[in-house]
Formats: C-alpha cells, sequence, structure tokens
C-alpha cells in the first residue's frame, strides 16, 4: 500500500487559513489522494479528494504538485470545530482506507 | 441526507461474553466496512462485504465474524470478548460502481465498546 507522511501536529488561530501537508512519494497513477478528518470521539468524516487537479468543495481545496508526490489540505478559516486529526490517504476504487498518524490540528482562539 | 446508522452506540460487556454490532449503510449503498479503533490508535480496518460477499480481510481476530444480509445491513459478532476488545468500532458504506472520481466512503458514529 502507498505510503503517506504528515506532519505529527499543526497549530493555528482561529479564523486564519491552514495548509495541511502530506507526502505521497510512491504515489501510483490509480490512487486517489483522499482527506478524512476525525473529531474527538467521533467517526471518521470524508473531507476532499482528487487525482490531478486541484479540487474545492463547501468544506476545504486540495491543491496537488504537478508530480503528484505531494498535496495540501486547505482550510480557508480554521475554526474550532476544525480542531481534529486530518487523514490523508492513498486509496483506489472500493478499496479499505489504511489509516496512518495524521495530523492532529489544534485551533486557538 | 440519510448517514451510516451503527447500534448500538455503547456497548459494555464482562470477558468471555458475546457481543453483536450492527450497520445499517447508506441507502443504495452495497459496500459495507468495518473498523476497530482502540483508546489513542488509528482506526485498523477489520473486513469488508460487497453485494454480501466478504471483499477484503484485515486484522479481524478468529473470535470475531461479520455478514451483511440481503438488505445491505451487516453485523459484526464478536465471541469470547476480552479486555483489549475495547474499543470504537466503525463501519463505513461505499456504493459499488460508483465512477472512481466520485468514490468515497462514508462512516457511521460508530459503536463503543467496553470489556470488563
Amino acid at each position: 500500500d502507498a505510503k503517506t507522511t504528515q506532519p505529527n501536529s499543526m497549530e493555528s488561530n482561529e479564523e486564519e487559513p491552514v495548509h495541511l501537508p502530506c507526502n505521497h512519494s510512491t504515489i501510483s497513477g490509480t490512487d486517489y489522494i483522499h482527506w478524512y478528518r476525525q473529531l474527538p470521539s467521533q467517526g471518521p468524516e470524508y473531507v476532499i479528494h482528487g487525482l490531478t487537479s486541484n479540487v474545492n468543495n463547501r468544506m476545504a481545496s486540495l491543491a496537488i504538485a504537478e508530480d503528484r508526490k505531494s498535496s495540501t489540505l486547505i482550510l480557508h478559516r480554521a475554526t474550532l470545530r476544525d480542531a481534529a486529526v486530518y487523514y490523508c490517504i492513498l486509496k483506489t476504487s472500493y478499496d479499505k482506507v489504511i489509516f496512518g498518524p495524521g495530523t492532529s490540528l489544534s485551533v486557538i482562539p | 441526507a440519510a448517514g451510516v446508522i451503527q447500534s448500538p452506540r455503547h456497548l459494555i460487556k464482562e470477558k468471555r461474553e458475546t457481543a453483536t454490532l450492527k450497520c445499517y449503510p447508506i441507502p443504495r449503498h452495497d459496500t459495507v466496512y468495518w473498523y476497530q479503533q482502540g483508546p489513542g490508535q488509528d482506526p485498523q480496518f477489520l473486513i469488508s462485504f460487497y453485494e454480501k460477499m466478504q471483499s477484503d480481510k484485515g486484522s479481524i481476530p478468529d473470535r470475531f465474524s461479520a455478514q451483511q444480509f440481503s438488505d445491505y445491513h451487516s453485523e459484526l459478532n464478536m465471541s469470547s470478548l476480552e479486555l483489549g476488545d475495547s474499543a470504537l468500532y466503525f463501519c463505513a458504506s461505499y456504493r459499488g460502481g460508483t465512477p472512481l472520481a466520485d468514490e468515497t466512503q462514508y462512516f457511521g458514529p460508530g459503536t463503543r465498546l467496553l470489556v470488563l
């Protein structure tokens, strides 16, 4: 399974943008880049995913490097409710999700 | 929109007892995945089903079994419970045949199992 590398933790001030990086140098051509997040005591929540082009949705934006070896999840204005563990995951089609350590995001009021 | 439903939300059992966890996927989703998350750990994949057949298997103990029924709901049966089985158990659902560009899994709220 392709692996990803993320910072263990990050901090952000409330209402400021947050850029969460992810390295995936061994990504294959069929891997989609997915981001999930998990708030304390809740189930993982889908955030966004993409293949090659940058993606935007109501929750976040995903910027994918041209060589696809890295990506960045962008939260445009962090709120206290965004404090969670963010997982960057590579997967294809119906494959299971393999969770790595993720990035624990703290949001400072 | 309808989400994944799991029941019960909380369960307390004694050692060596059995437990059954249920998962009701999003309507028209035909694939179910089970994950276990121990205290302070990341979720770990246990087993998955597609169209009522086991499709993949992870680190699921032999004491555990699961199945998917004709209405696509799934049950995780756990026997001879051990203290180490105390964890959050999540299921996720997915709609098979979804175009790759739209595929993602949706997770339920989880069942918190405590074994005493």
